[in-house]
């Protein structure tokens, strides 16, 4: 079974802090994102990666930045918390590329719910 | 830009009746198609998803869904829901375009809430 964690389900901030949301798969996928989940919005793709020390801006770049320094794991960082990034962030990775069938579906994690006070 | 449409913000429906969630996406090209479920206090997973071929696709727990292109619509259907089907559902497309490895366009989610 794949497997995506998250290094927290439940996290509270100040606003202004520094914030590190960490996410690991282990089924050996190249392909990792970060998507923030808010009701009646849907999954908004906020950055993803093709591969290790890579990464593209998704969406809703703007406040956040990653790292990826190994292959099986992808950061999240909240440089200055602020109260509009309250949200459910959620990671999730994937085989890449083209295959006979189409691309891969992704895998998800649980989710990790910040709140910024 | 891709994006996907999910008419129905939130359904109710009685146990035993029939469920169908609309999805319309709009790309011109050739898509991949997935509907994802989310149960409360879960994580996402797949329900089923369209590649090619046979544009009826079923999926785990009695799914299905059917690829229609000249509506650009990926509809999902369940002939019987249970109370157990309550949850959050979102459609989502990957365009493949050139090289890009073309990344998944969710839609808003419906919530079903079936009622016992």
């Amino acid at each position: 079974d794949v497997k995506v964690t998250q290094s927290s389900r439940y996290l509270v901030k100040r606003t202004g802090e520094k914030v590190f949301l960490e996410c690991v798969q282990d089924m050996d996928h190249e392909n990792m994102f970060w998507y923030r989940q808010d009701p009646g919005l849907g999954l908004r793709l906020i950055y993803f990666s093709y591969d290790v020390k890579m990464k593209e801006k998704g969406d809703i770049p703007e406040g956040y930045s990653v790292s990826r320094e190994k292959k099986e794991r992808f950061s999240l960082i909240l440089e200055s918390a602020s109260t509009n990034q309250t949200s459910m962030y959620l990671c999730a990775s994937s085989f890449p590329g083209r295959t006979s069938e189409g691309y891969n579906e992704q895998f998800f994690g649980p989710g990790t719910r910040l709140t910024v006070l | 830009a891709q994006s996907v449409s999910q008419h129905n913000h939130h359904v109710i429906l009685s146990e035993a009746a029939s469920l169908e969630l609309g999805c319309n996406y709009s790309y011109g090209g050739t898509v991949n198609l997935f509907w994802y479920v989310q149960y409360p206090g879960q994580h996402l997973q797949l329900l089923l998803k369209y590649f090619s071929g046979d544009p009826l696709v079923k999926g785990i727990k009695g799914f299905e869904a059917e690829f229609i292109k000249s509506k650009f619509s990926f509809n999902l259907r369940k002939p019987s829901v249970q109370w157990s089907d309550t949850a959050e559902y979102f459609c989502a497309v990957n365009a493949r375009y050139g090289g890009s490895q073309g990344n998944l366009i969710f839609g808003k989610g419906t919530k079903l809430s079936v009622k016992p």
